[in-house]
């Protein structure tokens, strides 16, 4: 079965921290995707990335990058330069029907919190 | 476009008591999923739709219904509900093989 760690309950750390979340999936299928989603303390979900198995290339986007590594079978988080708005919790997530149907599996979250 | 709603935002039922969440979205999305979520456990889906007319159980189906009359509209049901469905329930809708829009989220108290 699909299944989704995130060993990392909770981190705290000060402004202006690099912070890594990990992520580390087991899956059946060659072909699949990977999400992460924010859910900040107002509560609704947020879509932060996308990535399919058949690309490895690191992502960043602004203080965001993202490390897929098939190999290990993880998918972690680096925020760079953290400030208080990030503080969250932030979920990894893998569709649990392959790439059909999108059917996703989360971690158990990871609460980060920056303190000024 | 507003995206994903979910109605009511909160809600405080007795143990027994039947209600219905609402979920619609303005997306024309094929896919609908409705999600619970409880403190350190993420999100589990309970039931998900792949297309009007279509369900099928998640992980944690038991005590829920739902239905998908209409392709925006997808209804998740408590017949009889039970101190243990106290939970926050998402619903999430999604075109194929992309990334699931959440609505804000149904606070549902059992007691």
């Amino acid at each position: 079965a699909q299944k989704v760690t995130q060993a990392q309950t909770e981190i705290s750390v000060v402004e202006k921290e690099d912070v890594t979340l990990d992520c580390v999936y087991e899956t059946r299928d060659t072909t699949y995707y990977l999400f992460w989603y924010k859910q900040p303390p107002s509560g609704e979900l947020v879509f932060l990335i996308r990535r399919n198995s058949f690309d490895e290339q690191n992502e960043i986007s602004g203080r965001y990058s993202w490390n897929f590594q098939k190999s290990t079978s993880s998918f972690n988080f680096t925020i760079t330069a953290s400030q208080v708005v990030d503080s969250a919790v932030y979920f990894c997530a893998h569709p649990s029907g392959g790439t059909s149907y999108g059917k996703l599996t989360f971690g158990q979250g990871t609460i980060l919190t920056v303190h000024p | 476009n507003a995206g994903v709603t979910q109605t009511p935002k909160f809600r405080v039922l007795k143990t027994g008591q039947s209600m219905t969440l609402l979920c619609a979205q303005d997306m024309n999305h094929e896919y609908m999923y409705w999600y619970r979520q409880d403190p350190g456990m993420g999100l589990r889906l309970i039931h998900y739709s792949v297309g009007e007319g279509t369900t099928a159980k998640g992980e944690v189906p038991d005590g829920y219904n739902v239905s998908r009359l209409k392709k925006q509209n997808f209804l998740l049901g408590l017949e009889s509900a039970a101190p243990s469905q106290t939970s926050v329930y998402f619903c999430a809708s999604s075109p194929y093989y992309n990334e699931q829009f959440f609505g804000p989220g149904t606070r549902l108290t059992v007691l």
